[in-house]
């Protein structure tokens, strides 16, 4: 399967436990994007890289979130000391180019914070 | 980037066809109205955009008013696989998609 790949696809955690998922886009789609869905709600825009480089970030990345794209291929997102607020499916997308491209989407990752 | 009005929920018989409407009164003149929709528990599915022109691919037609304050998208024979939520979104590019919460389309036997 040559599609966007996200590790785990299920995530429990305790309040304040840090969890990092991982995004795998398809292979040579310099942008990707994360977005965060609750239940009931589209996808809000998280974060979005163009290789190596994150060029926007939402208001709704607190400092407790970080994202990396390190060498311009997977990208990690990281929650630190989650709460229960942070419980969501985590989306990651990627597209070849930018701008008007289609954006490929991942299975996203279920976040359950106790 | 304008905002989208979509109904929150259509039902469309087997086989028919399913005209989905959204509303984009404030559109700006280099915005494209994008149509994006999500199964159960998938991520999100690129269906089709489009500016000014009618466009038709493999899998749905999308109709843009000549004033491009409204459009339609047609799924022209729907199924029950077309059973998903459908997103109308409005951009300059693909840079940030903001999805509202779309229309829960339900395809009857």
């Amino acid at each position: 399967d040559t599609g966007v790949s996200q590790d785990p696809r299920h995530k429990i955690t305790k309040r304040g436990q840090n969890v990092t998922f991982r995004c795998d886009p398809i292979s040579e789609h310099n942008r990707l994007y994360w977005y965060r869905q609750t239940l009931g709600q589209g996808p809000e825009f998280l974060t979005y890289f163009q290789n190596e480089a994150q060029l926007e970030k939402s208001r709704l990345l607190s400092d407790r979130f970080s994202a990396e794209r390190p060498k311009g291929s997977f990208s990690t997102l990281e929650i630190q000391r989650t709460e229960q607020g942070d419980s969501a499916m985590y989306l990651c997308a990627s597209s070849f180019l930018a701008g008007y491209n289609e954006q490929f989407f991942g299975p996203g990752t279920r976040l359950t914070v106790l | 980037d304008a905002k989208t009005t979509q109904p929150t929920s259509m039902d469309c018989a087997e086989g028919r066809a399913a005209n989905l409407p959204c509303n984009h009164s404030t559109i700006s003149g280099n915005e494209y109205v994008y149509w994006y929709r999500q199964i159960h528990s998938q991520g999100p599915q690129y269906i089709i955009h489009g500016l000014k022109n009618n466009e038709t691919n493999e899998m749905a037609s999308l109709i843009i008013t000549e004033d491009r304050k409204s459009s339609t998208l047609i799924l022209p024979h729907a199924t029950l696989r077309d059973t998903a939520v459908y997103y109308c979104i409005v951009a300059y590019n693909t840079d940030k998609l903001i999805f509202g919460t779309g229309t829960r389309l339900q395809v009857f036997p």
